[in-house]
């Protein structure tokens, strides 16, 4: 069973960084790719972007080109995404998802962690 | 960016109806259309790809239609645990695209 276990809640000040962690269990990590998508209070989700479990190849969205980074640690099975230079309009869940294993590689965020709640205020 | 745009933003309806939620995009996506369901204070859960595959065990009163820049999703009998929010989104171009979310509620 696919599960995916996000970091706690963090809160920051403006300008300053998050990194939020994403630890999968229930199959085999490299396998598959995991996105990242973020949901403002109130909104649709807005999709971040995606990293490739089995080679560490990232596509981001162009909006936070440049201010996201995400990453691997594939021995402990854990992905994890860096914002950057954070900003009010920055405050939302962010969420870990694994591709879902019958759409194109990269396409569908079908299996999700619970969310990490990132508050950022002066 | 595809602008995903769905109505209504808000429908009410009894145990039982049929309920159709629509998706337009701004742009062709061909069929890669997928919807999700989501609870309050709860992730999204991923319930049709490619406009009309149901994942394993979604319920199949739900069903989903379309190509190019209009899909449907339906609902054929609403039941109670239906009561969420719902979000088509889109992955024929990248950025990936949701819409703005319809919600249902049971009257």
């Amino acid at each position: 069973q696919v599960h995916l276990v996000q970091s706690g809640a963090e809160v920051r000040k403006p300008g300053a960084s998050v990194k939020v962690s994403c630890k999968a269990s229930g199959y085999t990590f490299i396998k598959f790719v995991v996105h990242w998508v973020r949901q403002a209070p109130g909104q649709g989700p807005e999709w971040m972007g995606w990293i490739n479990a089995a080679n560490g190849n990232t596509r981001y969205s162009q909006k936070f080109q440049g201010r996201v980074t995400f990453t691997l640690d594939t021995s402990a099975s854990t992905a994890y995404m860096e914002l950057n230079s954070l900003k009010s309009e920055d405050t939302a869940l962010y969420y870990c998802a694994r591709d879902f294993e019958y759409c194109t590689g990269g396409s569908c965020p079908g299996y999700w962690g619970q969310g990490t709640q990132v508050t950022v205020s002066s | 960016d595809i602008q995903m745009t769905q109505s209504p933003s808000t429908l009410s309806a009894s145990v039982g109806d049929r309920v159709t939620i629509t998706c337009r995009a701004s742009q062709s996506v061909n069929t890669w259309l997928a919807w999700y369901q989501q609870k309050p204070g709860k992730a999204p859960n991923f319930l049709i790809y490619k406009v009309s595959s149901l994942r394993s065990g979604v319920p199949s009163r739900f069903s989903g239609s379309g190509s190019g820049t209009e899909f449907t999703l339906t609902i054929s009998s609403l039941q109670p645990d239906d009561s969420a929010t719902y979000y088509c989104q889109q992955f024929h171009t990248y950025p990936w695209t949701f819409g703005q979310g319809t919600k249902v509620e049971i009257k």
